[in-house]
């Protein structure tokens, strides 16, 4: 596996369901995010880890909760979704967050979720 | 967030160059300007970054103006696999380890054969 993989690539999951999608860079980056893209919305940054430590969390709700176990793996484990929290979930990951070299972005396919 | 406009969409003829425009007045002196693409059903990719001087790179080119208030990426042959969402992104570091690239809307570009 090359570049950044991201499991399962489609998901249906009922409101009271709990679900986790997974993340994984083959890139020896330090740091990963959580983009959201709804339909026709801009894409929206949820969380970033930089070296493992959760370095932003842009006013997600806790029904989101990231986890980042190590500089290769994030996850996002989903609980009591909404409706409206269908959209592309995306996740992606950089060298690190210090300069405008090291932040080249390298996406994943991203998780399609459809909640019901 | 430093904000960035480009048109809703655009179009092209498949092999002609294609000029996709971004006006970013607001830019400080120290933001880098940024362009990801996304095509249909993918996640971004990384297309080019520039901060002062003009870039080439086997993707694109990236021509910034003088006084840095906007910028065009110019794509020299368009294929019809170019067809995407393009991104004109400012990168802000806010302080320390955290710099930060924000996505708005871009532009759709459609390639006709």
């Amino acid at each position: 596996e090359t570049g950044v993989t991201q499991t399962p690539r489609h998901l249906v999951m009922g409101m009271t369901n709990k679900k986790s999608l997974k993340c994984e860079q083959h890139l020896g980056h330090n740091a990963m995010y959580w983009y959201k893209q709804s339909a026709k919305k801009p894409l929206e940054l949820m969380f970033v880890y930089n070296f493992k430590e959760q370095t932003e969390n842009n006013s997600v709700p806790s029904r989101f909760s990231p986890e980042c176990p190590n500089s290769s793996h994030l996850f996002l484990h989903l609980h009591t979704l909404q409706p409206e929290d269908s959209a592309l979930y995306l996740c992606a990951s950089s060298q690190d967050r210090g300069s405008a070299v090291a932040n080249e972005q390298f996406f994943g396919p991203g998780t399609r979720l459809t909640v019901l | 967030d430093a904000k960035t406009t480009q048109p809703n969409s655009m179009e092209s003829n498949e092999e002609e160059p294609v000029h996709l425009p971004c006006n970013h007045s607001t830019i400080s002196g120290t933001d880098y300007i940024h362009w990801y693409r996304q095509l249909p059903s993918q996640g971004p990719e990384y297309v080019i970054h520039g901060l002062t001087s003009n870039v080439n790179n086997r993707m694109a080119s990236l021509a910034i103006a003088e006084d840095r208030k906007s910028s065009t990426l110019i794509l020299h042959r368009a294929t019809l696999r170019d067809a995407a969402v393009y991104y004109c992104i400012l990168g802000v570091n806010s302080g320390g380890s955290n710099y930060k690239l924000t996505f708005g809307k871009g532009t759709l570009l459609t390639v006709n054969p």
